[in-house]
């Protein structure tokens, strides 16, 4: 079945680390995202991905960082400058970033910092 | 800029009675409304979506929403609420042709209780 994966789903970290999240997709879409969502603030972009080899900033990218070496493949890197990284994150794609149907989501990834 | 508001952080009904969740939206341009729902510790599902053609839009489970671009709402119904149906519930407006990054806003959630 096609869909996307995310791993670790639980994830434990001691101040001062970097993390990478997994995130990949067998639907062959253009477009990657990842979201981070905290309680009672619904969800909100840290980037976004509209082809291979191309990224852009979203709305709360500071201390994190990503790549898209491969179309099917979008790690998302939290790192140690991230000053609150405890949260759920999750990673979505969409055909194309110019689609205005479904994206896709992920099951998710639950960080927290120790 | 386009925005989405919606209006109650929680909804608690009795299984068998109707459901309103209830979003306003604020966009330049007309917008594509989504509503997504969202199970404890899951990933997102599209429930329905709204792309300029009918306005009334039905999706999975016998939800429903209407748009209506006087009173900028997409509220979202159900005619009988299931146990099944308690999740947490997002409306989201893409930002289209506004800026041409096609980003998905987020409404900060509805969490539907439903009582047996």
């Amino acid at each position: 079945d096609g869909g996307i994966t995310q791993s670790p789903k639980y994830l434990f970290r001691k101040e001062g680390q970097n993390v990478t999240l997994s995130c990949e997709q067998n639907l062959n879409h253009d477009a990657m995202y990842w979201y981070r969502q905290d309680p009672g603030q619904g969800l909100r972009l840290i980037y976004y991905s509209q082809i291979v080899n191309d990224f852009q900033k979203g709305d709360i990218a500071e201390g994190y960082s990503v790549s898209r070496e491969k179309k099917e493949s979008f790690p998302l890197t939290v790192t140690s400058a991230q000053k609150n990284p405890t949260a759920f994150y999750l990673c979505a794609s969409t055909r194309a970033a110019s689609y205005t149907g479904e994206l896709f989501f992920g099951e998710g990834s639950r960080l927290t910092v120790l | 800029a386009q925005s989405v508001t919606q209006l109650d952080s929680h909804v608690s009904v009795s299984e068998g009675t109707p459901v309103l969740l209830r979003c306003n939206y604020s966009s330049s341009y007309s917008p594509s409304l989504f509503w997504y729902v969202q199970h404890p510790n899951k990933g997102l599902q599209l429930l329905l979506k709204y792309t300029s053609a009918a306005t009334l839009v039905k999706g999975i489970n016998g939800f429903e929403a209407e748009f209506k671009k006087s009173e900028t709402s997409f509220h979202l119904t159900k005619p009988s609420a299931h146990m099944s149906d308690a999740a947490e519930y997002f409306c989201v407006v893409t930002t289209g042709a506004e800026d041409s990054s096609y980003k998905l806003i987020f409404g900060s959630g509805t969490r539907l209780l439903v009582r047996p």
